[in-house]
C-alpha cells in the first residue's frame, strides 16, 4: 500500500524559503507523477504543480515565478520549494501521487500546515 | 486560461436525498474532469475520474456524468458520512484547476 507522508519546518518567516519533502513508501516514484496542492484557510485546493520521475515540471502560473520542484528517485521523495513567501501562503500543504491515464490524484499524504509569520 | 465554474458552493439535504452539483468549463474540456471529496481533517480521496468512472472502493451512490464543457456529480441517496466539500478538477491543459467547491451539510 502506497503511503505519502509531508515533512517540513510548520512556521516560515515572511520572504523567506517555504521547503517541504514528500517520502513515498510501498510503491515506486516511477510512472506517475507528483503533484503539490495546498489549503489556505477558509478556502478550497489550490494545485501548486506537478513533478515526474523524469525531472520535467508543470506550475500554476500564479506561483511559477516562486516555485521550484524537485524528485529524487534514489530516496523516493519529491519536494517543494516556494519562496519570498508571505501570510497568503499560509495553508494545508498536501503531497499526492497523480495517475497519467486521467491527471487525478489516487493517493495523498494527510497534509502538513505551514503557517507563515514572523 | 480555462475557468472551472462549480455551484452550488454549499447545499443542506437531508439524509436519503438526491444530490447534484455541477461543474462548467469555460472551453471544451473533453471529459477530462474529475471530482473529489474532502472530510475535514482528512486529506481529499478521488471519487470519479474522466467524468464518469467511479474511482477505486467508491459507493455506487455516487456518479458523475458530462462532457465538453457540463458536468454533473450526483449523490443518489445522502448519507450521514457524505458531510464534506466536493470539488470538480479539470486537466485538460496538463495545469490542473480545481473548481471552487461545493460544502455538503446534512440536515
Amino acid at each position: 500500500q502506497v503511503r505519502l507522508q509531508e515533512s517540513g519546518p510548520g512556521l516560515v518567516k515572511p520572504s523567506e524559503t517555504l521547503s517541504l519533502t514528500c517520502t513515498v513508501s510501498g510503491g515506486s516514484i516511477s510512472t506517475y507523477f507528483w503533484t503539490w496542492i495546498r489549503q489556505p484557510p477558509g478556502k478550497g485546493l489550490e494545485w501548486i504543480g506537478n513533478i515526474y520521475d523524469s525531472g520535467s515540471t508543470n506550475y500554476d502560473p500564479s506561483l511559477k515565478s516562486r516555485v521550484t520542484m524537485s524528485v529524487d528517485t534514489s530516496t523516493n521523495q519529491f519536494s517543494l520549494k516556494l519562496n519570498s513567501v508571505t501570510a497568503a501562503d499560509t495553508a494545508i500543504y498536501y503531497c499526492a501521487r497523480g495517475v497519467r491515464d486521467y491527471y487525478g490524484m489516487d493517493v495523498w499524504g494527510q497534509g502538513t500546515t505551514v503557517t507563515v509569520s514572523s | 486560461d480555462i475557468q472551472m465554474t462549480q455551484s452550488p458552493s454549499s447545499l443542506s439535504a437531508f439524509v436519503g436525498d438526491r444530490v447534484t452539483i455541477t461543474c462548467q468549463a469555460s472551453q471544451d474540456i473533453r471529459n477530462y474532469l474529475n471530482w473529489y471529496q474532502h472530510k475535514p481533517g482528512k486529506a481529499p480521496k478521488l471519487l470519479i475520474y474522466d467524468a464518469s468512472n467511479l474511482g477505486t472502493g467508491v459507493p455506487s451512490r455516487f456518479s458523475g456524468n458530462g462532457s465538453g464543457t457540463d458536468f454533473t456529480f450526483t449523490i443518489t441517496s445522502l448519507q450521514p458520512e457524505d458531510l464534506a466539500t466536493y470539488y470538480c478538477q479539470q486537466y485538460d491543459t496538463l495545469l490542473l484547476i480545481f473548481g471552487g467547491g461545493t460544502k455538503v451539510e446534512i440536515k
